[in-house]
């Protein structure tokens, strides 16, 4: 099993439309969570940290469930822009801050 | 340009033949690290430096791959003999040991034929 899991997608949606990812963790080492977006053969950018409390910016509402093991990301009002494929991501905080990435899902966001 | 810089940006090379590629990262960052990400998949570790000590190794390194970080600065990863297996976006990222604001290169695209 991986260490983080997401639904690759892809997920279609019209242009407005709100959307949700979301994705499981196993490795309880992982003590802070992330999303990045990644565009079509360009590197991953950090779009936004995940806390338990919830975090929002913008558009973009993030919240992790460490009880479930359960992280998610909506996305209000999508844009055009918004299509990128979003990748969960753990970071162990023992042994060098290594990231682990989920395999990403895609977004498509259609006129 | 303040940022991660990697060269090549792509590298074409047959089945057998050795590569290398460099990762210079942001100057006042004393770890660095290497992921590899191929198609559908998200980047996996393969390994890390603090200043010019290499202090993780994935097991996805195999003997074909050496990582040099000499003088603490820029990295270089070398790939012996390679395998379409090979065929991969290499990541360099370079960080601060106290923070966790991890900084990408453009990556290198490298196609074994």
């Amino acid at each position: 099993r991986k260490e983080v899991e997401q639904d690759p997608g892809p997920f279609n949606v019209p242009e407005g439309a709100t959307v949700a990812f979301n994705c499981t963790y196993s490795n309880s080492a992982s003590q802070s969570f992330f999303w990045y977006r990644q565009d079509c053969r360009k590197e991953p950018k950090l779009l936004m940290s995940v806390y338990s409390s919830g975090n929002e910016d913008g558009r973009f509402t993030a919240q992790l469930n460490r009880a479930s093991q359960y992280i998610s990301l909506l996305i209000r009002d999508s844009k055009l822009s918004d299509s990128a494929t979003y990748l969960c991501v753990g970071l162990s905080r023992g042994g060098g801050n290594k990231l682990t990435f989920g395999t990403g899902t895609q977004l498509k966001v259609e006129l | 340009d303040t940022g991660v810089s990697q060269d090549p940006r792509h590298k074409i090379t047959k089945r057998g033949q050795n590569v290398t590629f460099r990762c210079d990262p942001i100057s006042e960052h004393n770890r660095l690290y290497w992921y590899r990400q191929t198609l559908g998949q998200g980047p996996e570790f393969l390994t890390y430096f603090q200043n010019e000590a290499q202090l993780e190794k994935s097991r996805l390194l195999s003997d074909r791959f050496s990582a040099e970080r000499p003088k603490g600065s820029f990295s270089t990863l070398e790939i012996q003999r390679t395998e379409q297996g090979d065929s991969a976006m290499y990541l360099c990222a370079s960080s601060l040991v106290q923070g966790y604001g991890y900084t990408f290169g453009s990556g290198t695209r490298l196609t074994v034929v």
